[in-house]
């Protein structure tokens, strides 16, 4: 069955500190996104990636980095978090074989203090 | 660029009821719409897709209708279930760029009481 698996699935983190969110797909998907949810903003996208090895800026990239190191993973990186980064952040998996319907994991709900 | 205009904010009706939800998009090229409704707590499901060639989709009694003519891909219910309670998000996907993802509209939350 088609999955995209995040983790953490919560994380809190300090001002400054250094975040990373994973995320695995099990669907030979080429097509990788990450999105953060936000109310009065729906979902924004802020990197996605075309397959191993590519990473490029969507929407809102300023202050997140993206890597991606294999067809399965995908991971968002905060450098140096911040209150404002606070958010539910979602990855997604999808190519153009797939109905062009990405597939949305779980989430992860950060909370930066 | 693309953007995605949908109902603001809460609806809010009584079971049984129908329910329409507006989303009407911008767009250089043809695009592909989407809904997808997300319940509390989990992740964003794809509910409908529009099909190139002008069928009506339709899943779980939900139904849209793509109207190039006015850029219009309104999601509609005639009888709305406790179930429906959710969060609704129309999307749209460039036919010429689909790997750089979706561009969603903000979201229309609808709750269904009794």
């Amino acid at each position: 069955e088609a999955a995209v698996t995040q983790s953490p699935r919560n994380k809190v983190a300090v001002t400054g500190g250094k975040v990373t969110l994973s995320c695995n797909q099990t669907n030979n998907h080429n097509n990788m996104y990450w999105y953060r949810q936000d109310t009065g903003h729906g979902l924004r996208l802020i990197h996605y990636s075309y397959g191993a090895g590519s990473t490029e800026k969507g929407d809102i990239p300023d202050g997140y980095k993206a890597s991606r190191p294999s067809q399965e993973n995908f991971s968002l990186i905060l450098e140096l978090a911040t209150p404002s980064q606070t958010s539910v952040y979602f990855c997604a998996s999808g190519d153009r074989g797939n109905n062009q319907a990405p597939l949305f994991g779980e989430g992860t709900r950060l909370s930066v203090l | 660029g693309d953007s995605v205009t949908q109902t603001e904010g809460l609806v809010t009706l009584t079971e049984g009821l129908p329910v329409m939800l507006n989303c009407t998009y911008q767009s250089t090229y043809s695009p592909f719409l989407f809904w997808y409704v997300q319940h509390l707590n989990e992740a964003p499901k794809l509910l409908l897709k529009s099909f190139t060639d002008n069928k009506r989709p339709e899943h779980q009694g939900f139904h849209a209708t793509l109207h190039k003519s006015s850029s219009s891909f309104h999601l509609q219910k005639s009888s709305a279930q406790l179930s429906d309670s959710a969060l609704y998000y129309c999307a749209l996907s460039d036919r010429n760029n689909y790997a750089q993802g979706l561009t969603f509209g903000l979201g229309t939350r609808v709750s269904v009481f009794p």
